[in-house]
């Protein structure tokens, strides 16, 4: 089956410093990605949709300049948090879709990237 | 009102039982997922339904349509299926319900 596979599983960084996660999907391509943080014992929410060449679109709330998205290419896409502060720790995780070939709607995520700033 | 809802948010089950999670939506989906999250935060796949049934292994999973509504069984339930269950649907954009944690005791 399809498999998206983000970079690192876990990090630990300072106060200030600028983290990169990746999200890459092995088998297929992905036109759309998407972006989810996820606080202690609460669900998943969507931070972000990135399409392949053209900016993110980022939900109500949440930082643009703050949390980087690119989308350079149709299997990867990036999230760099930047000049992280302890409030940032939490879960995120992302997940992709095939474009049109059937498997439109199928989502696929990523193992989630454990964030924790010090 | 969340557009997914999911039910109970918590369950414990004895080793061996028949265990049932239900989702309901209020929006018009595509499909509907079922994601399963172990502790350490990694997400898995379930299922994605858009009609009838679907089962790999003990597990099975069910949608009505014109009942929005979907559950999910777990067939003689083990430990390791403890996790959290994610139900999740795929309209305009992504819908997750709360999740439900399971915990089986041994």
């Amino acid at each position: 089956g399809a498999v998206v596979s983000q970079h690192p599983s876990w990090v630990i960084c300072k106060s200030g410093t600028s983290v990169k996660i990746e999200c890459r999907s092995l088998d297929f391509q992905a036109t759309t990605m998407f972006w989810y943080r996820q606080f202690p014992k609460q669900s998943l929410m969507l931070m972000a949709t990135s399409n392949e060449g053209s900016k993110a679109t980022y939900e109500q709330g949440v930082e643009k300049d703050k949390f980087l998205i690119n989308h350079a290419s149709l299997t990867l896409s990036t999230l760099t948090v930047t000049s992280a502060h302890p409030e940032d720790s939490s879960f995120y995780i992302c997940s992709a879709r095939a474009p049109k070939t059937g498997r439109d709607t199928e989502a696929f995520f990523g193992q989630g990237t454990r964030l924790t700033v010090v | 009102k969340n557009e997914v809802e999911q039910s109970p948010q918590n369950l414990t089950a004895q080793e061996g039982e028949f265990i049932t999670i239900n989702c309901s939506y209020s929006v018009g989906i595509s499909a509907l997922h079922w994601l399963q999250q172990h502790p350490g935060g990694g997400i898995v796949s379930l299922f994605m339904l858009s009609s009838g049934k679907k089962k790999h292994g003990r597990l099975i999973a069910t949608i009505n349509i014109q009942e929005k509504h979907s559950s999910l069984h777990i067939t003689a339930s083990h430990p390791r299926d403890s996790a959290v269950y994610i139900c999740a649907v795929t309209g305009n954009q992504f819908y997750f319900g709360t999740g439900t944690s399971l915990t089986v005791i041994p």
